[in-house]
């Protein structure tokens, strides 16, 4: 069963640690991204990647770090410089073919609240 | 810098009424244009796009969207909702040609009552 995998559902953090977000996707897609989503603000970006071990910074990438070391995986560290980190995060990916088209598709989300 | 308004930020409707979202985007080049839907406890999923051609395009269930470049618009309609249409509603840019960077509006909060 193909798609993008987000974990864990929910995830607490104490102030003054990182957390890791997980996301896999099964769908051989080239890019990935992060976004972050708060009420009444939409999708933000946070960081993406065109390739492996290749990544940009988006709009708000301030207190997060990524990695992209496989193809497969692209996890999000909430790090503790995020003051505001209480938020729905979403991951997406597509493919090249579709890259210039833009066509995303997203996991299922992460929740994180700060304890 | 690309920026989508969705000035529409919560609506209710009854069923069958008919809906139109506004979507106002800013930017001047050429564009791709999206519309994503989110149902309570679903993922994100695209609902229709435009990137090139008729200005009038159609998705899935029902849903059409119009682009008017004149008007930097892509507003959604549909003309006769369902209680199961409640969900978020999400328009996206980007800039044709470039990769990655969607953009996306605010997001509206349709509540479809019986």
């Amino acid at each position: 069963d193909g798609g993008i995998t987000q974990s864990p559902k929910y995830l607490f953090r104490k102030e003054g640690q990182n957390v890791t977000l997980s996301c896999e996707q099964n769908l051989n897609h080239d890019a990935m991204y992060w976004y972050r989503q708060d009420p009444g603000q939409g999708l933000r970006l946070i960081y993406y990647s065109q390739i492996v071990n290749d990544f940009q910074k988006g709009d708000i990438a301030e207190g997060y770090s990524v990695s992209r070391e496989k193809k497969e995986s692209f996890p999000l560290t909430v790090t503790s410089a995020q003051k505001n980190p209480t938020a729905f995060y979403l991951c997406a990916s597509s493919s090249r073919q579709a890259l210039a088209k833009n066509i995303q598709y997203f996991g299922a989300g992460t929740r994180l609240s700060v304890l | 810098a690309q920026s989508v308004s969705q000035h529409n930020h919560h609506v209710i409707l009854s069923e069958a009424a008919s809906l139109e979202l506004g979507c106002n985007y800013s930017y001047g080049g050429t564009v791709n244009l999206f519309w994503y839907v989110q149902y309570p406890g679903q993922h994100l999923q695209l609902l229709l796009k435009y990137f090139s051609g008729d200005p009038l395009v159609k998705g899935i269930k029902g849903f059409e969207a119009e682009f008017i470049k004149s008007k930097f618009s892509f507003n959604l309609r549909k003309p006769s909702v369902q209680w199961s249409d409640t969900a978020e509603y999400f328009c996206a840019v980007n800039s044709a040609g470039t990769a990655s960077k969607l953009t996306f509006g605010t997001g509206t909060r349709l509540q479809v009552t019986l």
